[in-house]
């Protein structure tokens, strides 16, 4: 079945640095990517939405300037938190889908472990 | 706009026991119904899903009934297993957004032996 891969899985960083995470669809062409952040002990929060070519649309109370999304190609988005602070370190996770339904199917990442030290 | 409630856990339960863990949701329009699991440092997985009134998903043992009179999408399983423990979240994508899952706070279940 459709594969997404998200690399890395764990990841520790100082705070200050910036981190990108990459989001892979491995056999099929994902029009449009989600990333969510997950708390611990907590639900998904939807952060943006990137479609290939076009800049990403965040949800409300997100920081585009601070989580950067690029999706340059069908088969890649990436998320980059930049200057990051402890409060960034969570799980955060891709999804992506190749069709524009509302019954379409999502694939998701694994996730990342975002630790900020 | 549209949200899911999911009942609060940790849910613990004793292997081959009935399991039940509600959702209820609040939706404009027909949104699309799904389960997802999600298994300790693991990335979620799609468990079942319906997409229209009085539809049933199933998979693994567990299944679900999209009740539009009642707004819920409760999810059963007739025997668990040590091996279905994990955090479960029920979700929607509305009739209006193309892809974008709207999630549930989580349910942890803890099946013991």
């Amino acid at each position: 079945g459709a594969v997404v891969s998200q690399h890395p899985s764990w990841v520790i960083c100082k705070s200050g640095t910036s981190v990108k995470i990459e989001c892979r669809s491995l056999d099929f062409q994902a029009t449009t990517m989600f990333w969510y952040r997950q708390f611990p002990k907590q639900s998904l929060m939807l952060m943006a939405t990137s479609n290939e070519g076009s800049k990403a649309t965040y949800e409300q109370g997100v920081e585009k300037d601070k989580f950067l999304i690029n999706h340059a190609s069908l088969t890649l988005s990436t998320l980059t938190v930049t200057s990051a602070h402890p409060e960034d370190s969570s799980f955060y996770i891709c999804s992506a889908t190749g069709q524009s339904s509302y019954n379409s199917p999502l694939h998701f990442g694994n996730g990342t472990r975002l630790t900020v030290t | 706009g549209d949200s899911v409630t999911q009942m609060e856990g940790p849910v613990t339960l004793s292997e081959e026991a009935f399991l039940t863990i509600n959702c209820t949701y609040t939706a404009t329009g027909y949104p699309s119904l799904f389960w997802y699991v999600q298994y300790p440092g693991e990335g979620l997985q799609l468990l079942l899903k319906a997409t229209k009134a009085d539809d049933k998903g199933s998979n693994k043992g567990f299944e679900a009934t999209y009740r539009k009179e009642t707004t819920s999408f409760h999810l059963e399983k007739g025997s668990v297993q040590v091996s279905d423990s994990a955090v479960y979240f029920c979700a929607l994508v509305g009739s209006s957004n193309t892809g974008k899952l709207i999630f549930g706070q989580g349910t942890t279940l803890q099946v013991k032996p």
